[in-house]
């Protein structure tokens, strides 16, 4: 168990549709990642909060947005879902004060859309 | 855009066969590289990170050694076994906020 949690592990949804993932990183980790595993594809970098403030954009589209809250946890919303957002998507956090960098992930949230 | 490249991109082996795989990199505002072992059905976990040229890591059976003149890493597993069968995930670190992976090697071993 890495401590970091994803909600909801599986989703479904239709095309046109808007869903939000949730993530509670490890206790004490600042930092939270948000990554899309595609079908056969590695793992694509999103978007990166540090203490609820965005820190890095990777290839995130504009229909995709996230926040980190105060508390932490952070959330990525994904709106006009296209069938080729259907991914799993991995949330996770780091204590970049160890400077280390290394990643703790959640078990992921399966999204298909349909 | 940071370039992760790793090589090969599947692997089979027998099981006691040893292995190796590479990442590359450019070595330019080189920060740290970190290993990752990605199962099926489970989330990354992290192997190694390693900061400095030369630096050598080892975790039972396997171990990893960093260029960072050169930019590569090599990911090396002495006697294969099937629960090794994962993919390994490099992620080089450029001091900045990103950690981009690359594709990965996926490493079979067959009892």
């Amino acid at each position: 168990d890495s401590g970091v949690t994803q909600t909801p592990k599986h989703l479904i949804t239709a095309t046109g549709q808007r869903v939000t993932l949730r993530c509670s990183p490890r206790s004490g980790d600042l930092s939270v990642y948000w990554y899309q595993q595609s079908l056969d594809q590695g793992l694509q970098f999103l978007i990166q909060y540090y203490n609820g403030e965005e820190r890095a954009k990777g290839n995130i589209l504009e229909r995709f947005s996230a926040q980190q809250f105060p508390d932490l946890h952070s959330e990525l919303n994904l709106s006009s879902l296209e069938l080729g957002d259907s991914a799993l998507y991995f949330c996770a956090s780091s204590d970049r004060r160890q400077n280390t960098g290394e990643l703790f992930f959640g078990e992921g949230s399966r999204l298909t859309v349909l | 855009i940071l370039n992760v490249e790793q090589s090969p991109q599947s692997l089979h082996v027998q099981e006691g066969d040893s292995t190796n795989f590479t990442c590359s990199f450019p070595s330019s505002n080189f920060y740290a590289l970190h290993w990752y072992r990605w199962e099926t059905a489970k989330s990354p976990e992290a192997l190694f990170v390693m900061t400095l040229n030369g630096d050598e890591k080892k975790k039972g059976r396997i171990s990893a050694t960093l260029n960072t003149k050169e930019g590569y890493s090599y990911l090396y597993i002495k006697g294969s076994q099937p629960e090794d069968s994962a993919t390994y995930l490099c992620a080089p670190n450029t001091g900045g906020f990103k950690t981009i992976f690359g594709a990965g090697t996926r490493l079979f071993v067959k009892a």
